[in-house]
């Protein structure tokens, strides 16, 4: 089945820094690669998502890079503000099966 | 309403008890997913109905047993649960199963303690 591998596990930026995560997946077939942000006790909320057939997207301070042939996937976040600290998971998606990456605890250091 | 709605936000349950988590959406989506989080983990799949139908079990014990009585409900009925099925439960939702277009929508949870 589909293994995500997501580094790193914790990421420390001061604001008004870019932070990147970055995601490997296994399986080939994987077409659909959403990025969420999870904060202390709410729900996974999507913030961008990228198809296997697009190579890079853009949603104002966030984008998402996609390398099928290395089968890796990246989130740029860029200007970053205190609101961003959360925790981020990248996702690949085959089929109906959503499988995530462990996380990375996001802080902007003020 | 572009939400899906879980009800209990909390429930705390003795090992012997029966309990039922309800999930909802009228976004029109075929699709609903029920997951389990753990604390500082992600989220894990745990049962996939597509069309009202069962289409995945990610071998999740028959403690937990899923009900999609129709295209907008979905419930999770949990008996004789051990301490270590203390978890957050989501719900999620797609407008349809394979590769959704719109993504996946999440529920704000049921957070689960098994005492």
């Amino acid at each position: 089945g589909e293994n995500v591998e997501q580094h790193p596990s914790t990421l420390s930026v001061q604001e008004g820094d870019s932070a990147v995560i970055k995601c490997t997946y296994s399986d080939s077939a994987s077409n659909y690669f959403p990025w969420y942000k999870q904060e202390l006790g709410k729900r996974p909320q999507l913030i961008i998502d990228i198809r296997s057939n697009v190579g890079e997207k853009k949603d104002q301070r966030i984008a998402v890079t996609l390398n099928k042939t290395a089968k890796h996937f990246s989130l740029h976040i860029t200007e970053t503000q205190p609101e961003d600290s959360a925790v981020y998971f990248c996702a690949a998606s085959r089929a109906q099966k959503l499988v995530f990456g462990q996380g990375t605890r996001l802080t902007i250091n003020p | 309403d572009t939400e899906v709605t879980q009800t209990p936000k909390h429930l705390v349950m003795g090992m012997t008890n029966k309990k039922s988590l309800k999930c909802e959406q009228h976004m029109g989506h075929r699709a609903m997913y029920w997951y389990k989080q753990k604390a500082k983990k992600p989220p894990e799949l745990m049962f996939v109905y597509s069309y009202e139908k069962l289409s995945i079990n990610e071998s999740v014990p028959s403690r937990f047993s899923p009900e999609c009585p129709n295209s907008s409900l979905l419930n999770l009925h949990l008996h004789a649960l051990q301490p270590e099925d203390s978890a957050l439960y989501l719900c999620a939702s797609s407008l349809e199963s394979g590769t959704p277009l719109g993504g996946y929508t999440f529920g704000s949870g049921t957070r689960l303690t098994v005492v």
